[in-house]
């Protein structure tokens, strides 16, 4: 039971312009959402979350988009750049719990 | 970041053999965690533990055990490996607080032939 999912394996974007990333989830008891990015060979990195009280956050080049409704979240980056091209997971946290469900990932890559 | 070292790094394995993966923190994090990383799943929690001597199942648990003798390390061992235990293990660490965010080791690869 894929309690988070992104159900785009892979995604390719010309660099300059916009990166889409797409999450659902089922369990509505999440309250707290993440992004994390991995490069090869490398552990995931933290990239932004957002609380379920918010439905949008932003950090410099990076929005994270949350619609409760639709059980649905989203990561923007603009403009893209080459060294967005990794892997990107979300994950999600329910009534604080202490333990993060991810999704499968999505591998971003931006072409010059 | 979180300072997390895992050890060791990559080991290829026989089937049958036991083996442990270990993973410390330097940032008094009252949380860790092992994952592991397999294609088409994403990351998938082991087992996880909330303070010394205190640990709990993640959702793919079976075959695997954990022990936490010090805050600072946290043990994840295959009692008798499968091929199947073929993956990507990660630690991860984190202050336990509301809207955790939890930091990854580097991975431990791991081959069990």
């Amino acid at each position: 039971d894929q309690q988070v999912k992104q159900n785009s394996p892979s995604l390719s974007v010309q660099e300059g312009r916009i990166s889409i990333l797409n999450c659902d989830y089922t369990n509505s008891m999440f309250d707290y959402f993440l992004w994390y990015k991995k490069y090869p060979a490398e552990g995931p990195t933290f990239l932004i979350s957002i609380s379920s009280i918010k439905d949008k956050n932003e950090d410099g080049r990076f929005t994270v988009f949350l619609n409760k409704s639709a059980k649905h979240l989203s990561l923007h980056i603009v403009p893209s750049q080459p060294g967005d091209s990794a892997v990107y997971f979300c994950a999600a946290s329910a009534n604080g719990a202490q333990k993060l469900v991810f999704g499968q990932g999505t591998r971003l890559t931006i072409n010059p | 970041d979180a300072g997390i070292t895992q050890s060791p790094r990559h080991k290829v394995t026989e089937t049958g053999t036991p083996v442990t993966l270990r993973c410390h923190q330097t940032e008094n994090h009252r949380y860790m965690y092992w994952y592991r990383q397999d294609p088409g799943h994403g990351l998938r929690l082991i087992h996880y533990s909330y303070g010394v001597k205190d640990t709990d199942k993640g959702e793919v648990s079976d075959g695997y055990s954990v022990s936490r003798s010090k805050t600072e390390d946290f043990l994840l061992t295959l009692e008798s490996a499968t091929s199947s235990q073929t993956s990507v293990y990660f630690c991860a660490s984190g202050q336990g607080i509301r809207g955790n965010t939890i930091y990854f080791g580097e991975g431990s690869w791991l081959t069990v032939v």
